[in-house]
C-alpha cells in the first residue's frame, strides 16, 4: 500500500530535550515536506526536500533541524525543544513536479 | 509570508445540496491552487487542483473556480453528503518548492 508513515504519532517530552521525529514513504517520490498545524493558524511549511541531499527552508524553519540521507527518509530533527514547538505535525511527499502531496498520518507533539 | 485566507470558517448544508467554500489567496504570482480535505484525525488528502492559466477545473462531484483578477478560489461540491463533512484546505504555490495554505473551512453536513 502506497503510505507515508510517521513516528511516533504522539509524543510529550520537556524543554531542552532533542527528539527526531521520523518520515517514509514507500512511492519512491522526490519531493518530501514538513509542515506544522496550528489552531487558526492552517499548515505551514517548516522544510522541504526535492531530492536526497537537498533540503530548503519553508515559512517556519527556526529550532527545526532535516536530512534526506535517503530518498525514503525525511526525519524532523528538534535539537532543543521549546513549548511554542507543541502542534501536529505533518510530513508530505510527491513527485517532483507533481503537487498532489500524500501526506502522513500526523504526529502530536506535546514540549511541556 | 504568504496570505491564504477563506471567507468563512464553517459551513453547514444539507445532504443533497451543493457547497461552495471560498479561498482568497494574495500572490498574484502563484501559479497552482490546490484544495486538500482534512477528516478529522488524518492528514490532508488532495481533492482536486488549477493552474494559474485556467479559471476552472471539474472532477468527481467537485469543481474548481479561479478569478484572478480578484484573487479568489472555490471550491464546489455536488450533491454534497455526509462522507463530506470535513475541513477544507486551499493552498497556493507561488515558487516550484513551496506551499502557502489557508487556515480552513469546516464543512458539516447535516442528514
Amino acid at each position: 500500500e502506497a503510505q507515508v508513515t510517521q513516528n511516533p504519532r504522539y509524543l510529550i517530552t520537556v524543554t531542552g530535550k532533542k527528539l527526531t521525529v521520523t518520515c517514509s514513504q514507500n512511492m519512491n517520490h522526490e519531493y518530501m515536506s514538513w509542515y506544522r498545524q496550528d489552531p487558526g493558524l492552517g499548515l505551514r511549511q517548516i522544510y522541504y526536500s526535492m531530492n536526497v541531499e537537498v533540503t530548503d527552508k519553508g515559512d517556519v524553519p527556526e529550532g527545526y533541524k532535516v536530512s534526506r540521507k535517503e530518498k525514503r527518509n525525511f526525519p524532523l530533527i528538534l535539537e532543543s525543544p521549546s513549548p511554542n514547538q507543541t502542534s501536529l505535525y505533518f510530513c508530505a511527499s510527491s513527485y517532483a513536479g507533481d503537487y498532489e502531496q500524500y501526506f502522513g498520518p500526523g504526529t502530536r507533539l506535546t514540549v511541556t | 509570508g504568504e496570505s491564504v485566507g477563506l471567507h468563512l470558517p464553517t459551513l453547514s448544508v444539507q445532504e443533497g445540496d451543493n457547497s461552495i467554500i471560498n479561498c482568497a489567496y494574495s500572490n498574484s504570482a502563484s501559479d497552482y491552487f490546490i484544495w486538500y480535505k482534512q477528516e478529522s484525525g488524518k492528514g490532508p488528502q488532495f481533492i482536486i487542483d488549477i493552474r494559474s492559466n485556467m479559471d476552472k477545473r471539474q472532477g468527481q462531484r467537485v469543481t474548481v473556480l479561479l478569478n484572478k483578477t480578484v484573487k479568489h478560489l472555490s471550491l464546489q461540491i455536488a450533491a454534497t453528503q455526509p462522507g463530506d463533512s470535513a475541513v477544507y484546505f486551499c493552498a497556493e504555490n507561488p515558487t516550484g518548492n513551496q506551499f502557502y495554505f489557508g487556515t480552513g473551512t469546516s464543512l458539516t453536513v447535516i442528514p
